[in-house]
């Protein structure tokens, strides 16, 4: 079973950049029919799909973050990494990396790792 | 973008009750040529991760409770909790990965009345 863990600066300063890998473990990141994505969720509120990376590096983001998104892959680390720029208030949140199964077409997120609380504050 | 609703916002319900929850999409999620709508239910408790319940609108994840179903198609669905246990306090979110970019509803939280 495909296992992911987020690491990362907990704390980021206004207009720096959010930078976070996922790692993953019990499968190869190589493996085709996958997706690999991140997903946010502010504090009491709802979920954020963020964007996703396949493993040859086609990307998906959402529109309402897609100018300041970057996503890659390390195949060889076996890593999956988000680069977010120019953060403010509003990009604190607990940061989730999840695997999305895409075989004839998109499927849900499972699994999910534990999350990464990332505050944006001075 | 397909925007997910939820209701109602919160529920509390007595132990052994059921408990029914509605999500509606702005446009339809069921995918004609398969047959399939493609709408998840995930359970959020606090300080954890979302666990995948429901998948294809009403296939239950591998060890899920059967107490947990699904229902619906193209844009009204349901997720019910036929009895209600201790351990299913939670948040309860659908979503669509029908086309992207993927969104969730904005919750329902179930309590213990």
């Amino acid at each position: 079973q495909v296992q992911l863990q987020e690491s990362g600066p907990g704390l980021v300063k206004p207009s720096q950049t959010l930078s976070l890998t996922c790692t993953v473990s019990g499968d190869s990141i190589s493996r085709s029919g996958y997706y690999w994505s991140w997903i946010r969720q502010p504090a009491g509120k709802g979920l954020e799909w963020i964007g996703r990376i396949s493993t040859s590096g086609t990307t998906n983001y959402n529109p309402s973050l897609k100018s300041r998104l970057t996503m890659s892959v390390d195949t060889s680390s076996n890593q999956f990494s988000l680069r977010l720029t120019s953060v403010t208030a509003a990009d604190t949140a607990v940061y989730y990396c999840v695997v999305q199964e895409y075989t004839t077409g998109p499927r849900w997120f499972d699994p999910w790792g534990q999350g990464t609380l990332v505050t944006v504050s001075s | 973008d397909i925007v997910m609703t939820q209701s109602p916002d919160s529920l509390a319900v007595s132990l052994g009750e059921r408990a029914t929850i509605s999500c509606k999409s702005s446009q339809s999620v069921l995918y004609s040529s398969s047959n399939n709508n493609y709408l998840a239910w995930y359970q959020k408790k606090p300080g954890q991760p979302p666990k995948l319940l429901i998948y294809w609108a009403s296939t239950r994840e591998s060890g899920v409770p059967a107490r947990f179903s699904g229902s619906g198609s193209e844009t009204d669905f349901t997720l019910t909790i036929s009895s209600l246990q201790a351990e299913d306090v939670a948040v309860y979110y659908c979503q669509q990965y029908y086309s992207i970019p993927f969104t969730f509803g904005p919750g329902t939280k179930v309590d213990i009345k």
